[in-house]
């Protein structure tokens, strides 16, 4: 099994900066079949990002995915106040598993 | 507009059964597998079960393996999860999703469902 590990745990900052989240894989996801989800309290998981880099329909471009193999990374360029939820990586290459999480909180 | 809603949470007994619905619209039903996916009060998403389009296909997380059964009715445009030998570590909300490619596995979920609640407790 594939395990993803988030860091940070949590991301403190502030609306109009820039966010970094890291998705780090036990082993190499093939075919960059990784995708990231934001989820709000209360609220189903919502796709933002699949095939590492692609951004799901109606997704604004602040939010953007990069990496290959066994690091990946979501980028918010500039927080907005609805922004601020916790965020989960998948990879689907082999099987499916997610990562723990990142929340994105207020400083 | 894509809709999945999940019916069939509540309170069981640890060694009980529980039988989940996803009832689908809004898109064709038996082009795209169906997963479900669950979330323990305050912890992540860990997924559970995945079942191709046209039902043939079937795959399951090791933690439930050989307790829990997906399957569809692709006449009714619903899935379910049987779940048996229920546990306390299957507290948890399960939220029926969609996959976004329309391949016979699943891959990454475009809509997911508001979730059903079931807690297993005695």
């Amino acid at each position: 099994e594939i395990v993803l590990t988030q860091s940070p745990g949590t991301l403190s900052l502030s609306p109009g900066e820039r966010a970094t989240l890291s998705c780090r894989a036990s082993q190499s996801v093939s075919s960059t079949y990784l995708a990231w989800y934001q989820q709000k309290p209360g609220q189903a998981p919502r796709l933002l990002i699949y095939g590492a880099s692609s951004r799901a329909t109606g997704i604004p471009d602040r939010f953007s995915g990069s990496g290959s193999g066994t690091d990946f990374t979501l980028t918010i360029s500039r927080l907005e106040p609805e922004d601020f939820a916790v965020y989960y990586c998948q990879q689907y290459g082999s099987s499916l598993t997610f990562g723990g999480g990142t929340k994105v909180e207020i400083k | 507009e894509v809709q999945l809603l999940e019916s069939g949470g509540g309170l069981v007994q640890p060694g009980g059964s529980l039988r989940l619905s996803c009832a689908a619209s809004g898109f064709t039903f038996n082009n795209y597998a169906l997963s479900w996916v669950r979330q323990a009060p305050g912890k992540g998403l860990e997924w559970v079960s995945a079942i191709s389009g046209g039902g043939g296909s079937t795959y399951y997380a090791d933690s439930v393996t050989g307790r829990f059964t997906i399957f569809r009715d692709n006449t009714k445009n619903t899935v379910y999860l049987q779940m048996h030998s229920l546990r306390a570590e299957d507290t948890a909300v399960y939220y029926c999703a969609k996959d976004a490619v329309g391949l016979g596995t699943a891959t990454h979920f475009d809509y997911w469902g508001q979730g059903t609640l079931v807690t297993v407790s005695s």
